[in-house]
């Protein structure tokens, strides 16, 4: 399978507890992005790598949270502190420059549930 | 600010029966149109770019179309694997983020047969 892959597909924790998600991009790819979606709404953007480098954060993204990816290929995204609001599906994408990176393609996406 | 709407919330078809599906735009400069399909429990499915107003494209049963201020999904015939939540998105504009998409909430999408 060629697709972004994305680890663990569901997450329950309870609020307070750190959790961490991994995103395999799809390989070649120099872009990698994070997204949040919660129930009846579209994707939000979180913050998006190309290679190492973390170009843009969105308001969202509070101290909470961090992003890594320091190698250049996958990516790992830290919710510290989790409060119920966090819960959501977090979702992975990737792009690349032939495509002027517009075309972004995403992964199945980690559920997560606080308690 | 860039933003997205997508009209209706929710469209109930009859196999066969052909609709439309709307996306209204406000973006400073668009550099992307873009239409996903989304099933329950899944990550957006990529289905096309548009760039420019007067610009279509086709895949199967479905067909995207743009003017300069909103993008049509039009559905042909619809079979039930067709159901789903169809998300727009945008990228823009000059000056503004270089990689984030905006999306709308989506059309959900139920084809009866």
């Amino acid at each position: 399978d060629t697709g972004v892959s994305q680890n663990p597909r569901h997450k329950i924790t309870k609020r307070g507890q750190n959790v961490t998600f991994r995103c395999d991009p799809i390989s070649e790819h120099n872009r990698l992005y994070w997204y949040r979606q919660t129930l009846g709404q579209g994707p939000e953007f979180l913050t998006y790598f190309q290679n190492e480098a973390q170009l843009e954060k969105s308001r969202l993204l509070s101290d909470r949270f961090s992003a890594e990816r320091p190698k250049g290929s996958f990516s790992t995204l830290e919710i510290q502190r989790t409060e119920q609001g966090d819960s959501a599906m977090y979702l992975c994408a990737s792009s690349f420059r032939g495509s002027s990176y517009n075309e972004q393609f995403f992964g199945p996406g980690t559920r997560l549930t606080v308690l | 600010e860039d933003q997205v709407t997508q009209s209706p919330e929710a469209l109930r078809l009859q196999e066969g029966e052909s609709s439309s599906l709307n996306c209204s735009y406000t973006v400073s400069g668009l550099r992307g149109l873009f239409w996903y399909r989304q099933d329950p429990g899944k990550g957006p499915e990529f289905l096309f770019t548009l760039y420019s107003a007067g610009e279509e494209k086709e895949k199967e049963r479905l067909k995207a179309t743009l003017t300069k201020k909103e993008s049509f999904l039009h559905i042909t015939a619809p079979k039930p694997e067709d159901s789903a939540t169809y998300l727009c998105a945008v990228r823009g504009g000059y000056g503004g983020s270089q990689g984030n998409l905006i999306f709308g909430k989506g059309t959900k999408l139920s084809v009866k047969p």
